[in-house]
């Protein structure tokens, strides 16, 4: 299996700019997460999803940030409109629910300018 | 909330001497502890996952301990060598089986030749 995937890996923009991170999950997975991981706050849950479906969307800072999973194998992570402070690695990870043990993909490093 | 807590936040050991790595939480109630290994630039890769029902998970060199009734856990490393550099984290899935996890800050490890 070619583990967790992320695209792009660098993502450079201006502020106001819309962002687009894409995941895609270890096939078989059906737990899906978007982390962050900054210097100051370190690594914070986003959002994750079970079966396609968000469960917990309480770590996604402001409604400039939304995510989707239309199906088992693709995820994305929108932020509308981008701003500096936006400026992080982003991860996806994905595990099988009842397994819980949680696989990352490289991360995405988005700077925001 | 729970709060994740490592010790020390850098370390630095020669060659192959053993270490521990601490890892301290508020909340008791978790499901399991899992730890990783995470190079510069790079994503997080798991090293051991504990049930909380588990005392401790071995892995080659590594050996993880959990004490859930005092929210610690630590991971030992025997016979260091330079490729284990790295920043570890540990992170806790809450009791309710809802597979979210809260990082600890981590520990950057470097082991000199």
């Amino acid at each position: 299996d070619a583990g967790v995937i992320q695209s792009p890996r660098h993502e450079v923009t201006e502020m106001g700019q819309e962002v687009t991170l894409r995941c895609k999950p270890i096939s078989g997975h059906n737990s899906l997460f978007w982390y962050r991981q900054t210097m100051m706050r370190g690594l914070e849950l986003l959002i994750y999803f079970n079966n396609n479906v968000p469960i917990d969307d309480s770590g996604m800072p402001e409604d400039r940030f939304s995510a989707k999973m239309p199906n088992a194998s693709f995820s994305t992570l929108k932020i509308q409109p981008s701003e500096p402070r936006d400026s992080a690695v982003y991860f996806c990870a994905s595990s099988f629910h009842s397994d819980n043990e949680q696989f990352f993909g490289p991360g995405t490093r988005l700077t925001v300018l | 909330k729970q709060e994740v807590t490592q010790i020390p936040a850098a370390l630095s050991v020669p060659e192959g001497e053993n270490l521990v790595l601490n890892c301290s939480f508020t909340d008791s109630a978790i499901y399991n502890l899992q730890w990783f290994r995470q190079d510069p630039g790079k994503g997080l890769t798991s090293l051991l996952l504990i049930q909380s029902s588990q005392r401790e998970q071995t892995s080659g060199r590594l050996n993880a301990s959990l004490d859930k009734s005092s929210g610690r856990s630590t991971l030992y490393i025997a016979a260091s060598q330079p490729g284990d550099s790295a920043t570890y984290l540990c992170a806790v899935s809450p009791q309710t089986g809802a597979n979210n996890l809260f990082f600890g800050t981590g520990t950057r490890l470097t082991v000199i030749p």
